[in-house]
């Protein structure tokens, strides 16, 4: 089975620290995206990637920031946390489809809450 | 922008009946219709997915339907089970992109 890891569950952090979040797969996965979920509003994309050292914005980039040196390992970078940053994060991965035209089956891990204070 | 108008917000059927969810997409190039389950605690799982060519796809209890010149889509499942309590999205997909609708809630009540 497809394993996408979050390094943390829960978080709490001050306003004004840097935060890191870590996502790794194991199934060789080409794509990778971080999430925000927060109520009424679903999930909205915040970075993406598509190969190693590239990486792509969102809907929502501001105030973040991503790094993939491996192909298995996508980082969320928060370099000074503020409390609207205070969300779910979902990390997900995804081996593009043969016509490379949609991202194929998301594979989802458990989420991080973060909580700013 | 584009966006998927996702509805009801929360649902709440007895064990045994239907439920449907519907949705509305925007971005007439989508033409990737996957639905993701999400059980409390866990991220979303994709239970069913449609492509542009098909009207109707169906999976044991699961039913996904798609009408693309109006550009709705819906969720059918039939047969409640408490299990099937969680929150659903629907998400429209073009390239290399994926718009998620707002949530629902399913509740099966027992």
């Amino acid at each position: 089975d497809v394993k996408v890891t979050q390094s943390s569950r829960y978080l709490v952090k001050r306003t004004g620290e840097k935060v890191f979040l870590e996502c790794v797969q194991d199934m060789d996965h080409e794509n990778m995206f971080w999430y925000r979920q927060d109520p009424g509003l679903g999930l909205r994309l915040i970075y993406f990637s598509y190969d190693v050292k590239m990486k792509e914005k969102g809907d929502i980039p501001e105030g973040y920031s991503v790094s993939r040196e491996k192909k298995e390992r996508f980082s969320l970078i928060l370099e000074s946390a503020s409390t609207n940053q205070t969300s779910m994060y979902l990390c997900a991965s995804s081996f593009p489809n043969r016509d490379r035209l949609n991202t194929g089956e998301l594979f989802f891990g458990e989420g991080s809450r973060l909580t700013v204070l | 922008g584009e966006n998927v108008e996702q509805h009801p917000s929360t649902l709440s059927v007895q064990e045994g009946d239907s439920a449907v969810i519907k949705c509305t997409y925007s971005d007439s190039a989508s033409n990737y219709f996957p639905w993701y389950k999400q059980e409390l605690g866990k991220g979303p799982q994709l239970i069913i997915d449609i492509r542009s060519n098909v009207g109707e796809k169906k999976d044991q209890r699961i039913a996904v339907t798609l009408n693309k010149t109006a550009k709705h889509f819906s969720l059918h499942i039939t047969e409640t089970q408490p299990e099937d309590s969680a929150v659903y999205f629907c998400v429209a997909s073009g390239t290399y992109k994926y718009i998620f609708g707002t949530g629902t809630r399913l509740k099966v009540l027992a």
